[in-house]
């Protein structure tokens, strides 16, 4: 089983529709991440989580929110979905130790949104 | 400018071949760089991590300069396999980790 899923893989949903895509991991992992990669730009920090209790925001959280549900659980919520959304998703965990040597990330198989 | 910066390429070349990507960075205190592999529809994956020393893994082989504020990656006997986009991926002090848009390459038979 993967460490890392993401429900759904693939969406297309109506401007204005409220979605959400899940994250879960069973890696033990106290650090969790949600990412959108577009073309040409690539990844860039939505939102992250140090702990269950710990939410910060990344460079583009406008438009987005997030709930640490558990340590193993973190979710993405785009309240009234626009086209400019539309994106791969990636969900990330590390450790909070600093993960293996240097703090590496590893990353759910993404989530396909397209928003018309 | 961008934080990190990579040639988007396509690098077409053929089994075998000798090819490297250069990265830089404009944040001089950064202090963790990578490189991750992201395959088409994929996940990216840490293929390595870069030292200041430099360092080697089989045929991949990274390199930090930091005076000019750069990393680069060398794939030696380039395999079909190796076709992927490569992502240059800085870590600052605190958090914050930025990656790059990617390079692509395709390797032929």
């Amino acid at each position: 089983d993967a460490d890392v899923t993401q429900t759904p893989r693939n969406r297309i949903t109506k401007t204005g529709k409220r979605i959400m895509l899940e994250c879960s991991q069973t890696k033990g992992h106290d650090r969790m991440y949600w990412y959108r990669q577009d073309p040409g730009l690539g990844l860039r920090l939505i939102y992250y989580s140090f702990d269950v209790k710990d939410i910060n925001k990344g460079e583009i959280s406008d438009g987005y929110s997030v709930s640490r549900q558990a340590q193993a659980k973190f979710s993405l919520s785009l309240e009234s979905a626009i086209p400019n959304q539309t994106a791969l998703y990636f969900c990330a965990t590390s450790d909070s130790g600093g993960g293996g040597p240097n703090n590496e990330q590893f990353f759910g198989p993404g989530t396909r949104l397209t928003v018309l | 400018r961008k934080e990190v910066e990579q040639d988007p390429g396509p690098f077409n070349v053929p089994e075998g071949a000798t090819v490297a990507f250069n990265c830089t960075y404009s944040n001089s205190a950064s202090q963790s760089f990578f490189w991750y592999r992201q395959d088409c529809r994929k996940e990216p994956k840490l293929l390595m991590s870069v030292y200041s020393s430099g360092n080697e893994d089989g045929r991949f082989t990274a390199q930090l300069n930091r005076a000019s504020q750069y990393i680069s990656l060398l794939i030696r006997d380039s395999k079909l396999s190796d076709s992927a986009t490569y992502l240059c991926v800085v870590k600052g002090g605190g958090f914050k980790t930025i990656f790059g848009a990617g390079t692509r390459l395709f390797v032929k038979a």
